[in-house]
C-alpha cells in the first residue's frame, strides 16, 4: 500500500527566506507526483506536477524534484512572502493518468512579514 | 470554464439524518473523483468515475455511502444514517488528459464541509 509522508508538519519562516518541503512515498512505482496547496477551509490548487520521467518542474519562485528510486521529493520555495502561507499537500499517482491520488499529510508554512 | 463546483458549501445535520452532496466538473472532464479530508489529514479518495460508470470504492466508502454520476456529468455523493465521524470536507475533483504525452490536468472544487452534530 502506498503512502505518502510529508516533513514538517509545520514551518514557520520569516518572510525573505528560501524553503524546502519534503515528501516521500513508499512504493517508488508511481505514474506522476503532483503539489498542491490548500488555504483554510478551502480546496485544492494545483501548483507543480512532475512526470515519473521526469526531474524536477519550476513556476515562478516554485521549483519541485523528484527522485522516483528513492522515493522522494521536494519543494523548494524561493524568496518566501506572507502570501505563501498555506498547506502544501504532495500527492503521488498510482500507475496511471487516472488512477487516485493518494496524499501526504500536508506542511502548514507560515510565513511572517 | 467556470471550474469544478460543489453544493453546498457547508451542510449541518444531526446524527441519523441523510445528505446529499452534488458536484459538478469541468465540462469536457470525463474523470470525476470522491475525497474526504477530516482536520489536519490530507484527502483520502472514496470513488471515481469514467463518464457514468463508477470504476473504483475505496474501503472508506461503507455501505452508507453512495455515489452516483447519470449520464457522465453532474455526480452525487449521498449519506446515509451520518454518524459524528462522518464529519469532514468533501472534495470533488476532474481532470482530463491532455494530449499524446499523458499530460494531464487536475482540478478541484471548493468542497462541501460537513458537521455531523
Amino acid at each position: 500500500k502506498q503512502e505518502v509522508t510529508q516533513i514538517p508538519a509545520a514551518l514557520s519562516v520569516p518572510e525573505g527566506e528560501n524553503l524546502v518541503l519534503n515528501c516521500s512515498f513508499t512504493d517508488s512505482a508511481i505514474y506522476n507526483l503532483q503539489w498542491f496547496r490548500q488555504d483554510p477551509g478551502k480546496g485544492l490548487t494545483s501548483l507543480l506536477l512532475i512526470q515519473s520521467s521526469q526531474r524536477e518542474q519550476t513556476s515562478g519562485r516554485l521549483n519541485a524534484s523528484l527522485d522516483k528510486s528513492s522515493g522522494r521529493s521536494t519543494l523548494y520555495i524561493a524568496a518566501s512572502q506572507p502570501g505563501d502561507s498555506a498547506t502544501y499537500l504532495c500527492a503521488v499517482r498510482r500507475y496511471s493518468w487516472d488512477t487516485p491520488l493518494v496524499f501526504g499529510k500536508g506542511t502548514r508554512l507560515s510565513v511572517i512579514a | 470554464d467556470t471550474g469544478v463546483s460543489q453544493d453546498p458549501r457547508h451542510k449541518i445535520t444531526k446524527r441519523g439524518q441523510n445528505v446529499t452532496f452534488r458536484c459538478d466538473p469541468i465540462s469536457e472532464h470525463n474523470r470525476l473523483y470522491w475525497y474526504r479530508q477530516t482536520l489536519g489529514q490530507g484527502p483520502e479518495f472514496l470513488t471515481y468515475f469514467q463518464n457514468e460508470a463508477q470504476l473504483e470504492k475505496s474501503r472508506l466508502l461503507s455501505d452508507r455511502f453512495s455515489a452516483e454520476r447519470p449520464k457522465g456529468s453532474f455526480s452525487t455523493l449521498e449519506i446515509q444514517r451520518t454518524e459524528q465521524g462522518d464529519s469532514a470536507m468533501y472534495l470533488c475533483a476532474s481532470n482530463v488528459i491532455l494530449d499524446h504525452t499523458g499530460q494531464e490536468t487536475q482540478y478541484f472544487g471548493p468542497g462541501t464541509r460537513l458537521l455531523v452534530l
